[in-house]
C-alpha cells in the first residue's frame, strides 16, 4: 500500500510570500496525486491533479505543483500568497491497482498567511 | 449539478452503542468511499464501493461496515463504538476509483 508523507505540519506566511509545500509518497507503481485543500469551516475541495503528460500542473488560484518521478515528489507552490489562503492543504495519492485503489492522504499542512 | 450530502451533520454516542452515517453521491457517479478524519489529520480511508460492491478497504476492524444502494447512496455503520471513534466522518463520490473525489460536509460523531 502507499503511504504520504508531508513535511511541513505549519507554515506561516506574510502576504505576498512565496510558497511551497513538500510531499513524498511511496508506491512503485502508476500514479494519481493530488492536492486538496480545506479552507476554515469549508469542506474539502480539489486544488488539483497530476494523472499523466507535463508534470507541472496548474490548479486553481494561482496554485501549482510539479511532479518529479525520480524523487517521487509533488510538491505544491504558489508565488504570491494572500490571507485568504489561510487553510489546510491535503497532499494525496492514487494507485491504480489492487489494493492501492485507494485515496491515501498525509497529514496536511496548516497555512495561516498574515494580513 | 447536486453535490455529495451527507447526514446528519453532527451526531452524539456512548460507548458500545451503534451508529449509521449516510452519504449521497454527486449525480453520475458510481463510486462512493469513506473517510475517518481525526482532530489535526488527514482523513483515513475506510472502504470504498464500486456499483453496490465492496472494492477496497483500509486498516479499519469489521465492525466498520458499509452499503452501497442502486442510486449511488451509501451508508457507513459502525457496531460496538470507542471512544476512538470520535472524528470527522467524510463521504466522497467519483467516477471510478482512481479519479477526482468529491467530499461532502461531513458527520461529526462524538463518542462519550
Amino acid at each position: 500500500a502507499q503511504s504520504v508523507s508531508q513535511h511541513n505540519h505549519h507554515v506561516i506566511l506574510s502576504e505576498a510570500a512565496s510558497l511551497e509545500l513538500g510531499c513524498n509518497y511511496s508506491y512503485g507503481g502508476t500514479v494519481n496525486l493530488f492536492w486538496y485543500v480545506q479552507y476554515p469551516g469549508q469542506h474539502l475541495q480539489l486544488l488539483l491533479k497530476y494523472f499523466s503528460g507535463d508534470p507541472l500542473v496548474k490548479g486553481i488560484k494561482g496554485f501549482e505543483a510539479e511532479f518529479i518521478k525520480s524523487k517521487f515528489s509533488f510538491n505544491l507552490r504558489k508565488p504570491s500568497v494572500q490571507w485568504s489562503d489561510t487553510a489546510e492543504y491535503f497532499c494525496a495519492v492514487n494507485g491504480h491497482s489492487g489494493s492501492a485503489r485507494q485515496l491515501t492522504f498525509g497529514s496536511g499542512t496548516q497555512l495561516t498567511v498574515l494580513p | 449539478e447536486t453535490g455529495v450530502t451527507q447526514s446528519p451533520t453532527h451526531l452524539i454516542k456512548t460507548r458500545g452503542q451503534q451508529v449509521t452515517l449516510r452519504c449521497s453521491s454527486q449525480s453520475g457517479h458510481n463510486t462512493v468511499s469513506w473517510y475517518q478524519q481525526a482532530l489535526g489529520q488527514g482523513p483515513q480511508f475506510i472502504f470504498q464501493y464500486y456499483r453496490e460492491e465492496e472494492n477496497g478497504r483500509g486498516n479499519f476492524p469489521p465492525r466498520f461496515s458499509g452499503l452501497q444502494f442502486p442510486n449511488y447512496s451509501s451508508e457507513l455503520n459502525v457496531n460496538a463504538l470507542e471512544l476512538d471513534d470520535s472524528a470527522l466522518y467524510l463521504c466522497a463520490s467519483s467516477l471510478d476509483s482512481a479519479g477526482v473525489r468529491f467530499f461532502g460536509p461531513g458527520t461529526r460523531l462524538t463518542v462519550l
